[in-house]
């Protein structure tokens, strides 16, 4: 068990530009979730997926984010047309089977900045 | 939108002392109710984890929780600098969504 990991671990990006994060969970963890972390407050709960199927979704993700899970397995959290305001530390957690109780463990997370 | 309030602090405890953290949650159907280390620049560490009315430990971590109240906190006995950290309370809803506290930055002086 190798724990969660995200890449890239730092992203810097223009204004406009497209971006991309990769998260992959502990494996045979069936349950993703995608967090927004910004200077002195909590992660904030973006998406969630059970297996390859989306169940969840901040009405903070704007048209702008999208994510996939393809297979289950890993997941990608897509930002199109980069603004000032999405630089932020992007954080991926996965969760055991529910029957296992619902903990979470975070990965050491993308930060963004854009310019 | 679901609340889930920290007091921000910093609290300060001198070592070996017990450090004190609460959490106060907005939704009476939260089942589940965990605590989170966040060492500054990196992400969030699992402490621990409670789902039902009293008291739970774990090492030097107790884990407190009052549903009639909406109330859970933390005690960390024998405080070590190196628990210098911010200690972030999250509450499940409907199991599949997280709401995390702003954090509560604890300082242990040696």
């Amino acid at each position: 068990d190798t724990g969660v990991s995200q890449d890239p671990r730092h992203k810097i990006t223009k204004r406009g530009q497209n971006v991309t994060f990769r998260c992959d969970p502990i494996s045979e963890h069936n349950r993703l979730y995608w967090y927004r972390q910004t200077l002195g407050q909590g992660p904030e709960f973006l998406t969630y997926f059970q297996n390859e199927a989306q169940l969840e979704k901040s009405r903070l993700l704007s048209d702008r984010f999208s994510a996939e899970r393809p297979k289950g397995s890993f997941s990608t959290l897509e930002i199109q047309r980069t603004e000032q305001g999405d630089s932020a530390m992007y954080l991926c957690a996965s969760s055991p089977r529910s029957e296992s109780g619902y903990e979470q463990y975070f990965g050491p997370g993308t930060r963004l900045t854009v310019t | 939108q679901k609340e889930v309030e920290q007091n921000s602090g910093p609290l300060s405890v001198p070592e070996g002392a017990i450090a004190s953290l609460n959490c106060t949650y907005s939704d009476r159907v939260s089942q589940s109710f965990f605590w989170y280390r966040q060492y500054s620049g990196k992400s969030p560490e699992l402490i621990m984890s409670i789902y039902s009315n009293g008291d739970k430990e774990d090492g030097r971590f107790t884990a407190q929780l009052n549903k009639a109240s909406q109330y859970v906190s933390l005690l960390i006995r024998d405080s070590q600098p190196s628990d210098s950290a911010t200690y972030l309370c999250a509450v499940l809803y409907n199991f599949n969504k997280f709401y995390f506290g702003s954090g509560t930055k604890l300082n242990v002086k040696p």
